[in-house]
This record gives structure tokens, sequence and C-alpha cells, in this order.
């Protein structure tokens, strides 16, 4: 069983609509949970980072993490053209930081 | 410096050759990260290193990889005799622990090209 899993996509929204990218972890007593954004040909950037369950809030960006169901997700509101990239999950486990294989979402204009 | 650096940004090489890749990390980070991803792929982890302690070297995928980092500065990540299967990007990315928390930022990684 792999440490973080993803639904690898490809996801498409509509400009404007809501984008959902879902996230399990295997690892019970992990604390941290990210989210990074990679485009193509670049390097992952940090935009999120949950620690608590319930949601967090920045912008755009909701984080949503569920410790007892091992689930954390990120919502993506009124979606632009620009948030076209793949959306990786990340948690640090007891092991170190896995990443999930990522979602590739494309927002179409 | 202000983020974390790699190079080079491109290396070719020829099958049987050995290369070396150099991350620097964000100074006083003291948490270090070695991934490789390949075309297409998510993020395979291949090594760790924390402070002092012994690294973690569990993901590194044959005896031709090793990394070595001294304190808490510079890493390298070697390979030899390199096959083609070796073409990837690397991604070097550090970290700073605190009681709370630790949040990973990456350099903008080295593509390698086994010819």
């Amino acid at each position: 069983q792999k440490e973080v899993e993803q639904n690898s996509g490809p996801l498409s929204v509509p400009e404007g609509a809501i984008a959902s990218l879902n996230c399990t972890y295997s690892d019970r007593v992990s604390q941290s949970f990210f989210w990074y954004r990679q485009y193509s040909g670049k390097s992952p950037e940090l935009i999120m980072s949950i620690y608590s369950n319930g949601d967090k809030e920045d912008g755009r960006f909701t984080a949503q993490l569920n410790k007892a169901s091992q689930y954390v997700s990120l919502l993506i509101r009124d979606s632009q053209p620009s948030d076209s990239a793949t959306y990786l999950c990340a948690v640090n486990t007891r092991l170190g930081f896995y990443f999930g294989t990522g979602t590739s979402l494309t927002v179409i204009p | 410096g202000a983020g974390v650096s790699q190079s080079p940004s491109n290396k070719v090489t020829e099958k049987g050759k050995d290369v070396e890749l150099r991350c620097d990390p964000i100074s006083g980070h003291t948490a270090l990260y070695w991934y490789r991803q390949r075309l297409g792929q998510g993020l395979e982890f291949l090594i760790y290193f924390q402070g002092n302690s012994a690294p973690d070297k569990s993901g590194l995928p044959s005896d031709r990889f090793s990394a070595e980092r001294t304190g808490e500065s510079v890493s390298t990540l070697t390979i030899q005799r390199t096959q083609q299967e070796d073409s990837a990007v690397y991604l070097c990315a550090s970290s700073l622990m605190t009681e709370d928390n630790e949040k990973l930022f990456f350099g903008s990684g080295t593509q390698l090209s086994v010819l």
C-alpha cells in the first residue's frame, strides 16, 4: 500500500467552477499535510498546509482534513486557467515526507 | 541563499558515466530530501538527511546511487555508471524542523538525460 494515494485524473473543470482534489494516506499518526502545485517543467510549490481536522481557507483555496478517515482534500473556488497544473498531496509521516502521484487539473476557459 | 539551489540545471551524459548533482539548501534548514521525478510521474523519495543523524537511504534504487551531506549544508547525489533509466528530474528539498511543523521547499531541479 502506498503511503499517499491520489486520483491521477486528469480532472477538467470550466473556468469559474470549483475543482475538488482528493487524497488518502496510510500512516494514521501523521500530523502534517500539504498541497503542492507543480506547473509543467517546474518544481513543486507549496500552496497549503493543514494540521488540524476541519477546513482551512486561504483565498480561493480550502484544504480539508479528516484524520479519522485519513483523508485530505483541496478545493479551488472560481477556478482560473492559471490554476491548470498538477496538484501533489504530501504527508509528513513517521518515515518522512511522502507525496502522492499528483492530480492533473485543467481549467477550461 | 533565498531558496534551495541546485546545480547543474541540466546534465546530459553518456551511459556508463558517473554524475554528481549538487544541492544547496536554505540556510538554517536542518532537513534535506532528494526525490526523483520521471517524466509524467510523481515524486519518488530517494534519501533524507536530518541534522547529524544517520541518513535514511531507504529510497535509493540501487547501489549505484549515493548521497552525502556535510553538516547542515550542501548535499551531493552521485549516480555511478549511469543507465538510461536514470533519466529524470532530480529534485532537492529542504525544511526547517520546528516544534509545530515542517514545511518542505524545493529547488528547481536537475534534469538528467542519459544517452
